[in-house]
């Protein structure tokens, strides 16, 4: 089955405490993103890699770190978290280079920094 | 930021009637795309209109595009239960591979 998977699905952690949020595909896509869901403000881009070692910054990539070294995997990583980043967390991909092409979304991280 | 608007935020209807949301946007697109979130879940697709393309239909859904007022309007006809969900716009620009979404608007469908 296609699917965008993310672990873990919740989180609950201290401010300070390094974490890592996973994300791989099995649909052999280019593009993978990282996005943040806060109430009133939608889905906001975090981070975003087109292919292997290539990433770039979103709208919102302060206090996040990412790395893509295989396709498939696209880790979101927390160095130093904080409380503004408890967020619900969503990771897709997308087939191609074009950014335009439709999104699969894994099924979310609901993240709590205390 | 490019991120869009939509309107209204929220929307209540009775089973049977249509829904009409729309998204205003702030620069030029490559495509516009609609998604639908059911409560806490992942987004899913629902469909794609180009720049160059005024309106696309897919089953119960009817989206049409005016690049010149910067804005797409989603209808969903003849609505059921299972419609309440929240929909979000997104926006891919002709330049740059970021990807923008909207503000969402929340559909109740009331039985």
């Amino acid at each position: 089955e296609a699917q965008v998977t993310q672990n873990p699905r919740y989180l609950i952690t201290v401010t300070g405490k390094k974490l890592t949020v996973t994300c791989s595909q099995n649909m052999n896509h280019e593009y993978m993103s990282w996005y943040r869901q806060d109430p009133g403000l939608g889905l906001r881009q975090i981070y975003y890699s087109m292919n292997v070692e290539v990433t770039d910054k979103g709208d919102v990539p302060e206090g996040y770190k990412v790395s893509r070294k295989e396709k498939r995997n696209f880790p979101l990583i927390l160095e130093s978290p904080s409380p503004n980043q408890t967020s619900l967390y969503f990771c897709a991909s997308a087939t191609g280079s074009k950014v335009g092409n439709i999104q699969y979304f894994g099924a979310g991280t609901r993240l709590s920094v205390l | 930021s490019q991120q869009g608007e939509e309107d209204p935020q929220a929307l209540s209807i009775q089973e049977g009637e249509n829904a009409t949301m729309n998204c205003s946007y702030k620069t030029s697109i490559n495509n516009l795309q609609w998604y639908r979130q059911n409560s806490g879940r992942g987004l899913v697709h629902l469909i794609l209109i180009r720049s160059n393309e005024r309106e696309k239909h897919s089953g119960r859904l009817r989206v049409t595009l005016d690049t010149s007022k910067k804005s797409s309007s989603l209808l969903i006809t003849a609505s059921r239960a299972a419609d309440t969900a929240s929909y979000f716009c997104a926006t891919a620009l002709n330049t740059g591979n970021q990807f923008y979404f909207g503000t969402g608007t929340s559909l109740t469908v009331i039985p």
